[in-house]
């Protein structure tokens, strides 16, 4: 079983750039939730992705945006980058069926640090 | 506000010298509780999942158990190994939350031999 994987594993931006992180979900999952964890804090909710749409969103700009394609792989685009986008980005994957709660299951993250 | 609170924030513990981490929450309903570690570097990795108060879940050295306003994640006779940050988290009834997960802050948890 392949887990959760997520490229690259640290990026270096500037401000005012935009990035791309990428996310491919544990095999047999069908849906993908994007997580922001800051040094010493707990991961805060960015979005979830189920059939390809979003479905739930956390308290983030419209430029923190993104996509799940058919393989239920996921991208997370960020524009405008910011001091404060520097964190940790983990990708969650999960099986969804109805309202079933099934744990979400975490890659290794993202390190993105701007300058 | 939905919200998770854990405590002690740090926690120092010989080897073989059992304690219990404490998560409170305050939500509007909760669908379930998971409790995850996370070792330096890496994601979080899933340990428990406890949906109705009462619940107790084992798992090695580790048993989380769940009221109606907290969870406590006890720890019997701690090895260094154990050492990690354990995170508690939420997830909430209502098809508007999306399947979010909101977490406390989390305890670093440190073993010495």
């Amino acid at each position: 079983e392949t887990g959760v994987t997520q490229s690259p594993t640290h990026l270096i931006k500037t401000r005012g750039q935009q990035v791309t992180l990428r996310c491919s979900s544990q095999s047999g999952h069908n849906t993908v939730s994007w997580y922001q964890q800051a040094l010493g804090q707990g991961p805060q909710f960015i979005f979830q992705y189920y059939r390809e749409e979003e479905n739930g969103r956390g308290n983030f700009p419209p430029r923190f945006s993104g996509l799940q394609f058919p393989n239920y792989s996921s991208e997370l685009n960020v524009n405008a980058l910011e001091l404060d986008d520097s964190a940790l980005y983990l990708c969650a994957s999960s099986f969804r069926t109805g309202n079933s709660n099934q744990p979400q299951h975490f890659g290794d993250g993202t390190r993105l640090s701007i300058l | 506000e939905d919200q998770v609170t854990q405590s002690p924030e740090a926690l120092r513990l010989q080897e073989g010298e059992s304690s219990s981490l404490n998560c409170s929450y305050t939500v509007s309903g909760l669908r379930g509780l998971f409790w995850y570690r996370q070792d330096p570097g890496k994601g979080p990795e899933f340990l428990f999942t406890l949906y109705s108060a009462g619940e107790e879940k084992e798992k090695e050295r580790l048993k989380a158990t769940l009221t109606k306003k907290e969870s406590f994640l006890h720890i019997t006779a701690p090895k260094p190994e154990d050492s990690a940050t354990y995170l508690c988290a939420v997830q909430l009834t209502g098809s508007n939350q999306g399947g979010k997960l909101i977490f406390g802050q989390g305890t670093e948890l440190s073993v010495k031999p």
